[in-house]
């Protein structure tokens, strides 16, 4: 089936700094979504792509999607402490089930 | 507008005990899902429900799992007997009929379930 993987794991970074984080799919995805966790929190929607090599932006937050449509990263310029979280990516294939990534858990030290 | 509604927030139940979860998704989505997290984990898809249907519950335990939509709006999620791994947050999402270009999913709060 499918398998979307995402990296790193974790990620601690100094505020200001920059952050990007992976994701990988075994399988040619139809389109890509972005959700950010908060502790305690439920995964809140961020953005879709569904273009080959289509960029957004959302302020600081720069997503990608892969030419091949099987890779996508989400790249946070000058974090701020509110960007703490987990950050998911959630592939949808042929089947248009959405299948998501094991997420990267951002600390972001003051 | 109102976003997707769960309960109980939170559940501690023995092995072997059950427990049933309700959502209550966006009115107006035909579509509902049901999520379990595992901390830690990314949400894994136990059932989706197109209006009253099943669509996947491939991932769904059957053995112990029971998941019902009957009127196409609210939804229960049935754990019997419970065991020591299921213990989780249990995610209620909805979203609008399936589109060419996918779907936006809303999330509940959850349901924290903890097996002892």
């Amino acid at each position: 089936g499918q398998q979307v993987m995402q990296i790193p794991q974790y990620q601690h970074v100094q505020e200001g700094e920059d952050f990007t984080t992976y994701c990988n799919s075994s399988t040619t995805l139809s389109n890509i979504q972005w959700y950010k966790q908060r502790p305690g929190g439920h995964p809140v929607f961020l953005i879709q792509l569904v273009k080959s090599g289509e960029v957004k932006k959302q302020k600081r937050l720069t997503f990608q999607f892969g030419e091949a449509k099987k890779n996508s990263s989400l790249h946070i310029t000058a974090t701020q402490t509110t960007d703490v979280g987990t950050y998911f990516c959630a592939g949808s294939g042929s089947a248009r089930q959405l299948t998501f990534g094991s997420g990267t858990q951002l600390t972001v030290l003051p | 507008e109102a976003g997707v509604a769960q309960s109980p927030r939170y559940k501690i139940i023995e092995k072997r005990q059950s427990v049933a979860f309700w959502c209550n998704p966006i009115s107006g989505h035909a579509t509902l899902y049901w999520y379990q997290q595992i901390l830690g984990q990314g949400p894994k898809l136990l059932i989706q429900f197109q209006n009253n249907g099943v669509v996947d519950d491939s991932q769904l335990p059957k053995d112990r799992f029971s998941a019902e939509r009957l009127k196409g709006v609210d939804s229960t999620l049935k754990i019997q007997p419970a065991k020591l791994e299921d213990s989780a947050v249990y995610l209620c999402a909805s979203s609008l009929e399936r589109t060419r270009s996918g779907n936006t999913i809303y999330f509940g709060e959850g349901s924290w379930l903890t097996v002892v």
